[in-house]
């Protein structure tokens, strides 16, 4: 257990629908990433926070996808009228932004888009 | 995008055997992280190295960077049937925050 919890842990969904995932970082840890990783890939970079501030968007995040981090603490992933394409297993990682610069990770929530 | 590729994709060792994982990169880097995943698991910080620093060992783990080849190595000795897993490389590009670059991962099986 890294200290980083998401959930739900798996997320089964009919395409069309809206998903919201949420991310726990360790407590004093200042910056929040989230990542998509697909079969058989290592994980991609979305989108990054300091604090509350939404300070990175990757490339990948289209306009369906939105993603906060209110008062600094936890986040949440949400995802917009789900494509199959979705699918893929998003994890979040948390670190400070001082000292060692190492991720901590959750355990990831794995979305299925039928 | 991938910041590059590791080598081999997959690996077949018998217990007690070393394991010797490859990753090769494209662009100047700050730092290089290796990464363990259990199958449809979170990932697992296991080593970093600055780049300024050519080797660092943990354990049975021994991190080589070459930094004018942009490529490292991740060498685990005496593997356990426990080290099965994936490992990733990723890189930490000169940006101002620690937003990891993966490359594709090389998948180890090692059998008792």
């Amino acid at each position: 257990d890294t200290g980083v919890s998401q959930d739900p842990r798996h997320k089964i969904t009919k395409r069309g629908q809206n998903v919201t995932f949420r991310c726990d970082p360790i407590s004093e840890h200042n910056r929040l990433y989230w990542y998509r990783q697909t079969l058989g890939q290592g994980p991609e970079f979305l989108t990054y926070f300091q604090n509350e501030a939404q300070l990175e968007k990757s490339r990948l995040l289209s306009d369906r996808f939105s993603a906060e981090r209110p008062k600094g603490s936890f986040s949440t992933l949400e995802i917009q009228r789900t494509e199959q394409g979705d699918s893929a297993m998003y994890l979040c990682a948390s670190s400070l932004a001082a000292g060692t610069p190492r991720s901590f990770f959750g355990q990831g929530t794995r979305l299925t888009v039928v | 995008s991938q910041q590059g590729e590791e080598d081999p994709q997959a690996l077949s060792i018998q217990e007690g055997e070393n394991a010797t994982m490859n990753c090769s990169y494209k662009t100047s880097i700050n730092n290089l992280q290796w990464y363990r995943q259990n199958s449809g698991r979170g990932l697992v910080h296991l080593i970093l190295i600055r780049s300024n620093e050519r080797e660092k060992h943990s354990g049975r783990l021994r991190v080589t960077l070459d930094t004018s080849k942009k490529s490292s190595s991740l060498l685990i000795t005496a593997s356990r049937a426990a080290d099965t897993a994936s490992y990733f490389c990723a890189t930490v590009l000169n940006t101002g925050f620690q937003k990891l670059v993966f490359g594709t991962g090389t998948r180890l099986l090692v059998s008792p």
